[in-house]
């Protein structure tokens, strides 16, 4: 199964200000996904991330305050920009690996908890 | 839409305890289901993937099951043990390998 880091593991910042995730998988993946997970909450899927294209956002989700790149085959980054206490969260990023004919299982990073003063 | 519940929300049982965690979900039509397990501020790790066409699966102390028709898969969690104390995820995939969450399944496994 891939193996996925992310940078930071935690950060503390300041209202107003961006922040940016690195996602890295030690193999080569086509899809690369990023969740969120607010306090108490379950995940929910902020965009999938493609290399060579743009991103595509889920329902409540922009670009705008979202940034996401895929450079190449084994990294990512998403900037939350703008920051509010509401952006708060655990940010994962997650890979897909195939297991069969149309069946794929999700690995995720250790994640970055993010907290916003 | 998919939708995804967890039944219960909360679930504490002393140690050596056989226990069930309850997943249902509402669009049949899955490519598979995952169960994950969270601690406390940490990451997801995969537990069991069971694809559309299979009806179980085991690792260890771990068995799940699926039963498509009728939207449900449950984790069966055997002798348990406090390490064995998380948060429990079940994820369906749906068409465009996108994942639905549920709420999951916060577990307390006392000595």
């Amino acid at each position: 199964s891939a193996v996925i880091s992310q940078k930071p593991s935690r950060d503390i910042c300041q209202r107003g200000t961006s922040l940016t995730i690195q996602c890295q998988v030690d193999s080569q993946v086509t899809m690369m996904f990023w969740y969120r997970q607010q306090p108490g909450q379950s995940l929910t899927l902020i965009a999938t991330a493609n290399q060579g294209s743009e991103a595509t956002y889920e329902s409540g989700f922009v670009i705008d305050k979202f940034p996401i790149s895929r450079p190449n085959l084994t990294f990512s980054t998403l900037t939350v920009s703008n920051m509010s206490p509401e952006d708060s969260s655990i940010y994962l990023c997650s890979v897909e690996e195939m297991t069969g004919p149309f069946s794929y299982e999700q690995y995720f990073g250790p994640g970055t908890r993010l907290t916003v003063t | 839409k998919q939708e995804v519940t967890q039944i219960p929300a909360a679930l504490s049982v002393p140690e050596g305890e056989n226990l069930v965690l309850n997943c249902s979900f509402t669009d049949s039509a899955i490519y598979n289901l995952q169960w994950f397990r969270q601690d406390p501020g940490k990451g997801l790790t995969s537990l069991l993937l069971i694809q559309s066409s299979q009806r179980e699966q085991t690792s260890g102390r771990l068995n799940a099951s699926l039963d498509k028709s009728s939207g449900r898969s449950t984790l069966y969690i055997a002798a348990s043990q406090p390490g064995d104390s998380a948060t429990y995820l079940c994820a369906a995939n749906n068409a465009g390998n996108m994942l639905t969450f549920g709420g999951g399944t916060r577990l307390m496994v006392k000595p």
